[in-house]
């Protein structure tokens, strides 16, 4: 069965610093992968998605992600930290028979001045 | 093009009621899903429809169903209300179902049960 890993629930960088938000997948097929984010009160906005088109996925607000097959990873990058990225992020992959998501349980990003 | 909408938006209902929430799709989207949304589980899969049919359902007692209508919005319903249903509940749209279908989601419902 298809599932998600994200390493460390809480993640805090300072503004203008890399920001890397680790997700390790486990699929016994090529997964769909994804990233979204989700600002307080609001739902889950889409970020990016790996599809087997390119191991480099560029995704908006100047994310991207990069799919490594050998360490089933899909771990979420940014060049430079903003403050308005502050927000929780989700990796999911694509499960089940049917196509619904399954998530990881969030890594919370917390960006200091 | 408007994303999609969810009513109402906070809801307090108490324990033993039911309740009845809406999900409005992106215009052309035939595909509605519906995820729980709690600090201790995290987000998890409720249902999908398709073409006013149920295609996927998740690991939810039979207290929690849904259906869709012919113009694609979708109500998902929670019978018997307990404490730990408290929750956001958020829908999802894509335009077509299965696993390469980007999902997009609504603002999400807030429920409190007391």
């Amino acid at each position: 069965a298809q599932s998600v890993t994200q390493l460390g629930s809480h993640v805090s960088v300072s503004e203008g610093a890399l920001v890397l938000l680790r997700c390790n997948y486990s699929s016994s097929v090529p997964p769909y992968l994804f990233w979204y984010v989700q600002y307080p009160n609001q739902g889950l906005q889409l970020l990016l998605k790996y599809t087997s088109a390119a191991t480099l996925v560029k995704g908006i607000n100047g994310f991207e992600a990069e799919f490594k097959k050998s360490e089933t990873s899909f771990h979420l990058t940014k060049p430079s930290a903003h403050m308005s990225d502050a927000a929780e992020y989700f990796c999911a992959v694509i499960g089940g028979s049917q196509g619904n998501l399954i998530f990881g349980k969030g890594t919370k990003l917390s960006v200091k001045p | 093009k408007a994303g999609v909408t969810q009513t109402p938006r906070y809801l307090i209902k108490t324990r033993g009621q039911q309740v009845t929430l809406s999900c409005s799709p992106i215009s052309g989207h035939r595909s509605v899903s519906w995820y729980q949304q709690t600090p201790g589980q995290g987000l998890q899969f409720l249902f999908e429809y398709f073409s006013e049919t149920q295609r996927n359902k998740g690991n939810f007692p039979g207290r929690f169903s849904g259906r869709q209508f012919s113009n694609s919005r979708s109500e998902m319903n929670v019978s018997t209300l307990e404490l730990g249903d408290s929750a956001l509940y958020l829908c999802a749209s894509s335009l077509v179902q299965g696993k390469s279908g980007e999902q997009y989601f609504g603002p999400g419902t807030r429920l409190t049960v007391t």
